[in-house]
């Protein structure tokens, strides 16, 4: 069966300081990927989804970053973190594309 | 682009019936889904309707009608348990990734 994870669960990071998210889906083959960020009282957000390794696409211009170094990998980076990047980061995957996402069990990153 | 508009908060009693409504605008429409999100936690999959009319599982229901642009979900039989956020989200025809976007969400609370 196919599983998704994600780490860390919760993080706090200082304002300037750099970011790296990870998330790996098992049993599956060239899954589609995405990152997604939830800020308190907005919608989820589309931030990078990816259909192949080495493949991004942005959704959003910021401060963020993605990269996909494996199939199967799926990283979101940042080399200094705004207040603003403070949400609920959610990693996704998708396959045959006409039965929505299985998301990740998400990363709540607080920057002070 | 898509917008997708759904109400922010309802207010149900347990062992009642509520049906949450949603409407979208797109350039393209490959599906609607359905999921549900617990506070803290990640997304998961509720439905799936990609033609018109209604979808039944268990003690919910979707339903789509893709010329008024309109989908609802319907929670019968209301639980403490179905207290959550649920999100409606369109699938674009046009993009190759299977992208989903969402609306902001609707936050049920059941009363007893």
């Amino acid at each position: 069966s196919q599983t998704i994870h994600q780490w860390p669960a919760t993080l706090v990071q200082p304002v300037g300081s750099p970011l790296s998210l990870e998330c790996t889906v098992e049993g599956t083959s060239n899954p589609n990927l995405y990152w997604y960020r939830q800020a308190a009282g907005r919608g989820l957000q589309l931030l990078f989804y990816s259909v192949g390794i080495g493949q991004i696409s942005s959704e959003v211009p910021q401060n963020l970053s993605a990269s996909r170094p494996q199939d199967r990998q799926f990283i979101l980076s940042s080399k200094k973190l705004l207040l603003s990047d403070s949400g609920f980061y959610l990693c996704a995957w998708s396959v045959s594309g006409n039965y929505g996402y299985t998301f990740g069990s998400g990363t709540r990153l607080t920057v002070v | 682009g898509q917008n997708i508009d759904q109400p922010t908060e309802m207010t149900a009693t347990e062992g009642a019936i509520v049906q949450i409504n949603c409407t979208y605008q797109t350039s393209g429409f490959n599906g609607l889904f359905w999921y549900q999100q617990h506070a803290g936690e990640a997304p998961t999959f509720l439905s799936y309707n990609v033609l018109d009319g209604l979808e039944e599982k268990g003690r919910f229901s979707s339903f789509l009608s893709r010329s008024k642009g309109y989908s609802y979900l319907l929670l019968k039989e209301l639980q403490m348990k179905d207290s959550a956020s649920y999100l409606c989200a369109v699938q674009d025809s046009g993009a190759g990734s299977y992208q989903l976007t969402f609306g902001k969400g609707t936050k049920l609370s059941v009363i007893p």
